[in-house]
């Protein structure tokens, strides 16, 4: 079932850098997207999210973008800091249903 | 800030043994999740539960596991007989409306279940 596909598993960027970390989608009925960001240990943290009437959506340094017609969405992080170091999981639901389909997830690195 | 809360962190169990996760959802929150992630893949989606019965499960959900929420505060996972491949961890989730689109799900940090 690869219904939400991170295809690059890491990624390493330089401090004041942007981050674009990828995600796609197969199933048409996902209408609203998430990020979650996991340090090691702990749980998923909730980062931001993108409802499908929306092609953008921004808080402070992080924007997420929804491209419907390509089943795209991605998360920049600008600028990039060390503390953002961790593993990036794109996340979609749909149907009223509240699950979480999740993707492999992309670890990202920010050097200082 | 309230947070999900889950115990143990850790686990450790025997083959065929009976395990029971524990975890303290949100106080306001009325949808309830379990999740679990094998160590190099995907975060799954066990089940969800919502007025005192299972709204949706998965196929990994099959008759070895099952929930309750025992009191007003606790929401439980019990796997009955444990196996070798359930060694994960496992995370509790909670929102205010499982069924509502733009819905975030707040997640505990996991236990970490290994069954030897």
């Amino acid at each position: 079932d690869q219904q939400v596909k991170q295809n690059s598993p890491s990624l390493s960027v330089q401090e004041g850098r942007i981050s674009i970390l990828n995600c796609d989608y197969t199933n048409s009925m996902f209408d609203y997207f998430l990020w979650y960001k996991k340090y090691p240990a702990e749980g998923p943290t909730f980062l931001i999210s993108i409802s499908s009437i929306k092609d953008k959506n921004e808080d402070g340094r992080f924007t997420v973008f929804l491209n419907k017609s390509a089943k795209h969405l991605s998360l920049h992080i600008v600028p990039s800091q060390p503390g953002d170091s961790a593993v990036y999981f794109c996340a979609a639901s749909g149907g009223n249903t509240g699950k979480l389909i999740f993707g492999q997830g992309t670890t990202l690195q920010v050097k200082p | 800030e309230p947070e999900v809360t889950q115990t143990p962190s850790h686990q450790v169990t025997q083959m065929g043994q009976e395990v029971i996760l524990r975890c303290v959802p949100i106080s306001n929150h009325l949808y309830f999740y379990w999740y679990r992630q094998i160590l190099g893949q995907k975060v799954e989606f066990l089940v969800s539960f919502y007025n005192n019965e299972i709204s949706e499960k998965s196929e990994i959900f099959d008759d070895q596991f099952s929930v309750e929420r025992p009191d007003g505060s606790n929401f439980t996972l019990k796997i009955r007989s444990t196996k070798l491949e359930d060694s994960a961890m496992y995370f509790c989730a909670s929102s205010r409306q499982g069924g509502a689109t733009n819905e975030k799900l707040f997640f505990g940090s996991g236990t970490q279940l290994s069954v030897l």
